[in-house]
């Protein structure tokens, strides 16, 4: 069974820029959620995709987008870049609700994102 | 709203010694709370959740939590530090219906040798 992955490991950016940012889900979880972890704090919520529909998302701006294909996998789209944007991205899977329990989320590895 | 306070953002304790680390939630519906761990440069790894079926959970690598609704709290506990423990611990909280989890700031612990 493969666990999350998520590409780049480590990425470095502009003020301005835009990136994207992949993750594939773990074998068979239909659910993909997002978060920014920032230096020295707690994963925050940014948004979660279910069956390629957004499903929930956090106080992010817009400038923050996704995508979920057909396989499950997933991007994420930063525009603008800002320096706080500098931070590590985990996704996270899970088979979503089953049998009215919410599934546990499982997190890759993360990518380090550094906007100068 | 949910929401999860970890107390004492650094725990230093000695190799063989009791672990704890607090978590106090707060949540206006039954929830379902989680510890994770992160080892440094990587993601999250689930230690234990706990999902109203029983009070005391067990985890991976001899963690366990205990749900106590009178104290709102979900503290993490080992019997017995070991070197490999270090790393940070984050008490997370969600409830029924909700899309994603609500994280403390994390507790860093330091195993002294």
């Amino acid at each position: 069974e493969t666990g999350v992955t998520q590409s780049p490991t480590h990425l470095i950016k502009t003020r301005g820029q835009q990136v994207t940012l992949r993750c594939s889900s773990q074998s068979g979880h239909n659910t993909v959620s997002w978060y920014q972890q920032a230096l020295g704090q707690g994963p925050q919520f940014i948004f979660q995709y279910y069956r390629e529909e957004e499903n929930g998302r956090g106080n992010f701006p817009p400038r923050f987008s996704g995508l979920q294909f057909p396989n499950y996998s997933s991007e994420l789209n930063v525009n603008a870049l800002e320096l706080d944007d500098s931070a590590l991205y985990l996704c996270a899977s899970s088979l979503g609700v089953v049998r009215g329990q919410r599934e546990t989320q499982y997190f890759g590895p993360g990518t380090r994102l550094l906007v100068l | 709203a949910q929401s999860v306070t970890q107390l004492g953002s650094h725990v230093s304790v000695s190799e063989g010694a009791l672990v704890l680390l607090r978590c106090n939630y707060s949540s206006s519906v039954p929830p379902y709370l989680f510890w994770y761990v992160q080892y440094p440069n990587q993601g999250l790894q689930l230690l234990l959740k706990y999902t109203s079926a029983a009070t005391l959970v067990k985890g991976i690598n001899g963690f366990e939590a205990e749900f106590k609704k009178s104290e709102t709290s979900f503290h993490l506990t080992k019997p017995s530090a070991h070197m490999s423990d270090a790393a940070e611990y984050f008490c997370a909280v969600t409830k029924t219906g909700a899309n994603n989890l609500f994280f403390g700031t994390g507790t860093r612990l330091t195993v002294i040798p």
